[in-house]
This record gives structure tokens, sequence and C-alpha cells, in this order.
């Protein structure tokens, strides 16, 4: 099985900023990830697949990056409604495993 | 506008079983592979489980391989999860999930509320 490694586990910023969360798999996946968004209580949201790709309706300062075994979700110009947490996927073979989750917080 | 459903959850003891339905509607069922995926409590997400557009082809964590067995009728847009020989750490919220296209690997697009399992004696 993959596994899938997200760091850092949690982080503080504060709105306007700028967060990056990296998300590394144990073997190569091409660009086969995703990445979810989870506020408490609510089902996950699809943010960003195919590594880069984001999802209609996702704002733009969420963008996606990477290739085989590293990515990176950034986060430009915090809003107060992005802190929650994040996890990333791999898409690439079942089981299409999840990493530890990031989880954004206020500073 | 897509949306799933899930019913089935609640409380259970060990060793017993639960099935678990996601009733699906807004797109066309039959071509979408489907998923359930977990969350224990203050705990990530786990992949769960993973069925096919014919419902042929199967897939399932090791954490739940031959004691839940993932179904569904296309004919009902719905699809489940049997529960059998259940633990204490079975114990989550259960999401259904629908994978962006047929393949079985794929990501999530849309996904259920979550309906919650609770095992304990």
């Amino acid at each position: 099985d993959i596994q899938m490694t997200q760091s850092p586990s949690s982080v503080s910023a504060s709105v306007g900023d700028r967060v990056t969360i990296t998300c590394r798999a144990s073997q190569g996946i091409s660009t086969w990830l995703a990445w979810y968004q989870q506020k408490p209580g609510k089902a996950p949201k699809l943010l960003i697949s195919s590594a880069s790709s984001l999802q209609s309706g996702v704002p733009s300062r969420f963008s996606g990056s990477g290739s085989g075994t590293d990515f990176t979700l950034t986060i430009t110009s915090l809003q107060p409604e992005d802190f929650a947490t994040y996890y990333c996927q791999q898409a690439n073979s079942v089981p299409n495993t999840f990493g530890q989750g990031t989880k954004l917080e206020i500073k | 506008e897509v949306q799933l459903l899930e019913s089935g959850g609640g409380l259970v003891q060990p060793g017993g079983s639960l099935r678990l339905s996601c009733a699906a509607s807004g797109f066309t069922f039959s071509n979408y592979a489907m998923n359930w995926v977990r969350q224990a409590p203050g705990k990530g997400l786990e992949w769960v489980s993973v069925i096919g557009t014919t419902g042929t082809t199967t897939y399932y964590a090791d954490s739940v391989r031959g004691r839940f067995t993932i179904s569904r009728d296309n004919s009902k847009n719905t699809f489940y999860l049997q529960m059998n020989s259940l633990r204490a750490e079975d114990t989550a919220v259960y999401y259904c999930a629908k994978n962006r296209g047929s393949s079985t690997s794929s990501c999530s697009d849309h996904w259920g509320l979550g309906t919650l399992v609770t095992v304990s004696s």
C-alpha cells in the first residue's frame, strides 16, 4: 500500500497569511493526488484533483503542485473560512490512502 | 444536484452486524464507482472500500477485509456496506463518496453527510 505523509500536522496562521502544506507519497504516484478540506462536523470537500486541478467553485487562492512523490497545497491570503483540516489522498492505486491531516488554526 | 444520503448507522454490540445504505441522486449512478470512507472520533479519514460500476469489482482496506461487504443495486441508485463481526475500533462516522469517474482508483468529488456507527457493549 502507498503511505501518505503530510506535514506539518498542525499550523497556526493569521488572516491574510500564505500557508503551504506538504504531502509525500511512499512511492511515485505521478499526479494522482487530491486535496480535501474538512470543517468540524462536516464531510470532506474536494478542493484539488490531479495534483493541481482546482475544482469548480473553489477560490483561486488555493493551488496545488507536485508530481511523483512530493506535493504541496498552498493557500494565499488566508480567509476566516479557510481554517479547517486538510487531507491529501493518493488516487494512483487502491487502497486510495489519505494523509493524516493538517489542522490549520487561527493564530 | 448530486446528493448522497447515508442511513443505517447506530449502536451495536461488539461482534454484531449492521448494514449501511447510501442513496444517490442527481447523476447517472451506474456510471460511477462508489466508496465508503470512515472517520473515528477525533481522527483522520480512512478509506474503507470501493465498488466498481457493475458491482463485480470490489476492494477493501486490510482492517475490514473478510468482515465487511460492499454491494450496489443500480436499479435503486443505492449501494451498501454490510458490516459483520464489528469491533470497538470500527466506531466511526461512515461517509459514502462518489468517485470522479468509473475507475475504482480515484478521488471523490461528492460526499454524503455521514452516519455514525458506535460499537459498544
